[in-house]
């Protein structure tokens, strides 16, 4: 069964630092979405991509957060310089949304725990 | 910002029990969808619900949607030890994004 694939699982970092995570979302799904999930809170959207355009970086904190979709395939989403607030779960979905129709359903990876220290 | 709000914010029940979530949102929407998320792990869609649906069934699921009160429910009948999760209501506002609510923890006791 295909899955959206996120690495790494887990990510340790000291305040300051640069980290990056990575997407690859299912095969033909032109949607991609990363989520940050802080524990006990629901997922925030970060930043929403059709193919390899920006649809939506609203909250999106700009100064130390970028996202990319070069190809319109995988997806990288980077922190730098990642602060103490910083830590939580990025969650990376992606849909293929039906021409002309309702919105569909969001498939989302198994996550990237990032601590900062 | 988060539209959707979960009620109870946790809620633990005998295996075997019924659980009964609720979801309240502010405007109105296209649809709503119901996820559910075991611990440290990615969110599960399990239904979706369009805006001109009553209730819809999927297995042990059954959702309903009220939309002149804006609230959704989420009953799981006949509760497994497996169904130990938080649940998220999630609604599209038909901007072509869906907005989580903070999620209720179940927790199904032995």
């Amino acid at each position: 069964e295909a899955e959206v694939a996120q690495s790494p699982r887990y990510k340790i970092t000291e305040k300051s630092q640069a980290v990056a995570f990575w997407c690859d979302p299912i095969s033909g799904h032109a949607t991609l979405y990363w989520y940050r999930q802080i524990l006990g809170q629901g997922p925030e959207l970060l930043v929403q991509f059709q193919d390899e355009s920006v649809v939506d970086d609203s909250q999106l904190p700009k100064d130390r957060f970028s996202a990319e979709r070069l190809k319109g395939v995988d997806s990288t989403l980077k922190i730098q310089p990642a602060e103490l607030g910083d830590s939580a779960m990025y969650l990376c979905a992606s849909s293929f949304p039906l021409a002309g129709g309702p919105y569909n359903e969001q498939f989302f990876g198994p996550g990237t725990r990032l601590t900062v220290l | 910002s988060q539209q959707g709000e979960e009620d109870p914010q946790a809620l633990s029940i005998q295996e075997g029990e019924n659980a009964t979530m609720n979801c309240s949102y502010k405007t109105s929407i296209n649809n709503l969808q119901w996820y559910r998320q075991n611990s440290g792990r990615g969110l599960v869609h399990l239904i979706l619900i369009r805006s001109n649906e009553r209730e819809k069934h999927s297995g042990r699921l059954r959702v309903t949607l009220d939309t002149s009160k804006k609230s959704s429910s989420l009953l799981i009948t006949a509760s497994r030890a497996a169904d130990t999760a938080s649940y998220f209501c999630a609604t599209d506002a038909g901007d072509d994004k869906i907005i989580f609510g903070k999620g209720t923890r179940l927790h199904i006791l032995p």
